[in-house]
């Protein structure tokens, strides 16, 4: 099973600030088959990144994706209010699909 | 619009079961793989298990193998997920997504408690 750590665990920033969230695998993720979903209080999970880089349908350019093998980091430039969620990783080349703990990005 | 229900979520005693059903709508149901992940209450997300789009391959987390059964008919645009043996630690609010590489589409969830 790949396990995903993610860093840090809270992030407490200010809207306009840049936000950089980590998530490293225990092997590497095949094909950056490597996912970041947003989750805010009392919603479902929404798709932000695929593929380590590639933005889902609607995402807006301030999200941007980046890294390969074993460490990957979404990058939130210019945070907005409707930012501050909880952002999870997830691979999905290989069964465990497994997700990471989760970082908490608070104001 | 592509929309996913979930339905069947209830309070059961351990060793009991239940019934999980996700209803599709909006999109070729049967072009893709279809999931379930969970969340305990205040907790992080966990992946469940998968059925392939024709419901030849499925897949578990060892948490649930050998209790919990993925299904789909594809006809009725409809994923199930059939829980048996239910332990304390399987209270979570249930997700169904749909698969097209990463999980595109997420459902509402229902809830499922197990307790005494």
């Amino acid at each position: 099973e790949i396990v995903l750590t993610q860093s840090p665990g809270t992030l407490s920033l200010s809207p306009g600030e840049r936000a950089t969230l980590s998530c490293r695998a225990s092997q590497s993720v095949s094909s950056s088959y490597l996912a970041w979903y947003q989750q805010k209080p009392g919603q479902a999970p929404r798709l932000l990144m695929y593929g380590a880089s590639s933005r889902a349908t609607g995402i807006p350019d301030r999200f941007s994706g980046s890294g390969s093998g074993t460490e990957f980091t979404l990058t939130i430039t210019r945070l907005e209010p409707e930012d501050f969620a909880v952002y999870y990783c997830q691979q999905y080349g290989r069964s465990p699909f497994t997700f990471g703990q989760g970082t908490k990005l608070e104001i | 619009e592509v929309q996913l229900v979930e339905s069947g979520g209830d309070l059961v005693q351990p060793g009991r079961s239940l019934r999980l059903s996700c209803a599709a709508s909006g999109f070729t149901f049967d072009d893709y793989p279809m999931h379930w992940v969970r969340q305990a209450p205040g907790k992080g997300l966990e992946w469940v298990s998968g059925i392939s789009w024709n419901g030849v391959n499925t897949a578990y987390a060892d948490s649930v193998k050998g209790r919990f059964t993925i299904s789909r008919d594809n006809s009725k645009n409809s994923l199930y997920l059939q829980m048996n043996s239910l332990r304390v630690e399987d209270t979570a609010l249930y997700y169904c997504a749909k698969r097209d590489g990463a999980y595109d589409i997420w459902g509402q969830g229902t809830m499922v408690t197990v307790s005494s």
